[in-house]
This record gives C-alpha cells, sequence and structure tokens, in this order.
C-alpha cells in the first residue's frame, strides 16, 4: 500500500513569517511530486511540483525534494492570512496518492 | 487561462439510483482522472483514462463504476445504483502526459453527490 504521510495539523504560523509543511512517502519508485492547496470545500488548486532532488522555487514557494529520505517539503515565505488552508502533499506520476492534508492558519 | 470545468456542482440522488457526473478537462489535455473525497477524509484515485480507454482504476471503482468519453470534450462518470457511501466531492482532473514534465494534474470545481 503506497502511503503519503503529512502532520495533520493545524499549524498557525504569524503573518509575514515562514510557513513550513512537510510530507514522506512509502514508494521509492515514485517520480513527481505535486503540492495542492485547498480551501473548505473547494478543489485542490496545483502550487507547485518537483521531480528532481533539491530545491525549487516559485515566488514565495519553495518546494524541496529528498528521494534518499524519502522525504519533500514546502516552505511558504512572508505568509499571508491567504495562505490560510489545507495544504495537499500528492505523489505519483499517473495516479496520485494523497496525503491528509495539514491545515495551516496564518495569525495577522 | 484554461481550467476544467464540471456539472453539476451539486447533485441529490436516492439510494439505488444512477447519477452522471459530467467533466470538460482542459482542451490540449490526453490523461483524465476521476477523483473523490468523502467529507474530512483525504482525496482519493479512482479511475485514469487515456486513448478511450480506462488506464488504471482503484479498489473503489467497482462494477457500479464507469467512465466514457462520448464526445471529443466531455467525460463522464457513471454510477449505476447509487449507495449512501457513495456521497462524496467527485472531483475530476486532466493532464497533458503521464510522464515527467507536464504530467501536472489540474482539478475541477468538484461536484457535491449527495445520497439520500
Amino acid at each position: 500500500q503506497k502511503e503519503v504521510e503529512q502532520n495533520s495539523g493545524p499549524l498557525s504560523v504569524p503573518e509575514g513569517a515562514i510557513a513550513s509543511l512537510n510530507c514522506t512517502y512509502s514508494d521509492r519508485g515514485s517520480q513527481s511530486f505535486f503540492w495542492y492547496r485547498q480551501y473548505s470545500g473547494k478543489s485542490p488548486e496545483l502550487i507547485m511540483f518537483i521531480y528532481s532532488n533539491g530545491d525549487k522555487e516559485d515566488g514565495r514557494f519553495t518546494a524541496q525534494l529528498n528521494k534518499a529520505s524519502q522525504y519533500v517539503s514546502l516552505l511558504i515565505r512572508d505568509s499571508q492570512p491567504s495562505d490560510s488552508a489545507t495544504y495537499l502533499c500528492a505523489v505519483g506520476n499517473e495516479k496520485l496518492t494523497f496525503g491528509t492534508g495539514t491545515r495551516l492558519t496564518i495569525i495577522p | 487561462e484554461p481550467e476544467v470545468t464540471q456539472t453539476p456542482s451539486h447533485q441529490v440522488t436516492q439510494m439505488g439510483q444512477e447519477v452522471i457526473l459530467r467533466c470538460v478537462p482542459i482542451s490540449n489535455h490526453l490523461y483524465f482522472y476521476w477523483y473523490r473525497q468523502i467529507l474530512g477524509q483525504k482525496v482519493e484515485f479512482l479511475v485514469s483514462f487515456y486513448n478511450n480507454e480506462i488506464s488504471e482504476k482503484s479498489e473503489i471503482f467497482d462494477d457500479q463504476f464507469s467512465v466514457e468519453r462520448p464526445d471529443g470534450s466531455n467525460f463522464t462518470l457513471k454510477i449505476r445504483s447509487t449507495k449512501l457511501e457513495d456521497s462524496a466531492m467527485y472531483f475530476c482532473a486532466s493532464s497533458y502526459t503521464k510522464g515527467l514534465a507536464g504530467n501536472e494534474q489540474f482539478f475541477g470545481p468538484g461536484t457535491r453527490l449527495t445520497v439520500l
């Protein structure tokens, strides 16, 4: 059974600070890793994807991948109240396996 | 910006009835997916579809479920005889490829299915 694990939170971060979200996965053969944001009652919205070990930056977001440790993370710099949402880690090339999500709250 | 669309946004049905959920994937995408999310739970894969046939399906996708691409734009999920436990948000997604680069899946807004 392929598993994706996330800390469910809630994670509270002051506005302007860095939010750090973590995810581990069980399938060593996984090649594609995604971070989605989901607001309550809405669909997952793609934020970042990463395929290679190391860091990938896109604006205030940085995804980090360590395949040896089977670990992927998302950093959000200069956190804004609008970043408050559930962040879903997803793994897979075709079929995506999702984690349960981490609920993030940015405190003004 | 291209997006995946889904109809209806909310479907209420009686147990045992058939429902069809509709999706229009992004126009140049070739891979199509259905996922579901039971309230308070994780997003779960149901089925993937490519070149007019099922590519992969999960244990959830039993004989009560079927998918079809009846024309060049629509992608449908049919549940033949709904059960109470089918109540969930159903998301359609599409991607250009399934290999690295281009396999990002974009999700539609979802259909909330309520089975009474």
